[in-house]
């Protein structure tokens, strides 16, 4: 199994312009999650999906939007990149067998500038 | 979700036991501890977790007190490989339950 994995590993982007981050996992795993970590600090919650079609937001939303049409991916967009989106950013997914366990596969990550 | 209060950073020498704190005063009764870390740039890594009963597997030991007011992650043999930042985090078991992850604690292995 490749876990999750996230393309690209680096981006630029200049402000005003979109992009998709994706993010593709191969465990059958229901939950996916968006994180973003600034430098420093910890992770916070962008958004996250219980399972295909079914997408809710995080702790900071604003500025993103996801789909999940599929139960391996999870893209998240950009629609008008502002600096105060750069940073590095995270996808994970989990399986809600065995009771709802928290463990986490994470992806390495994006980062991004918005310059 | 419960917060959870962790020192800034510690370390430790290489071979000896790594004991990281974590208090978590305000858990509720169907919360668990989770123990993630994060190696320099990498994606967290989950540890371990547990609810009220000491956990062992092949990368750590969780020790939660008997109030579950606070648990101590070790790592018995650290090596410099263990140098990252770990994360204790409290969340329940239901649907919407989400981990919030804080700064954590800096673990440096020194040679």
């Amino acid at each position: 199994n490749a876990g999750v994995t996230q393309t690209p590993k680096f981006r630029i982007l200049k402000i005003g312009q979109s992009m998709t981050l994706q993010c593709t996992q191969d465990m059958n795993h229901n939950y996916m999650y968006w994180y973003r970590q600034d430098p420093g600090m910890g992770l916070k919650l962008i958004y996250y999906s219980v399972g295909a079609g079914i997408t809710d937001k995080g702790e900071v939303p604003n500025g993103y939007n996801v789909s999940r049409s599929t139960t391996e991916d999870f893209p998240l967009r950009l629609e008008l990149a502002a600096p105060s989106q750069t940073s590095v950013y995270f996808c994970a997914s989990r399986t809600t067998r065995g009771g709802g366990n928290h463990e986490q596969y994470f992806g390495p990550g994006t980062r991004l500038t918005v310059t | 979700d419960a917060k959870t209060t962790q020192p800034t950073s510690m370390d430790c020498a290489e071979g000896r036991a790594a004991n990281l704190p974590c208090n978590h005063s305000t858990i509720s009764g169907n919360e668990y501890v989770y123990w993630y870390r994060q190696i320099h740039s990498q994606g967290p890594q989950y540890i371990i977790h547990g609810l009220k009963n000491n956990e062992t597997n092949e990368m750590a030991s969780l020790i939660i007190t008997e109030d579950r007011k606070s648990s101590t992650l070790i790592l018995p043999h650290a090596t410099l490989r263990d140098t990252a930042v770990y994360y204790c985090i409290v969340a329940g078991r239901g649907a919407n339950s989400k981990l919030t992850f804080g700064k954590g604690i800096t673990l440096s292995v020194r040679p």
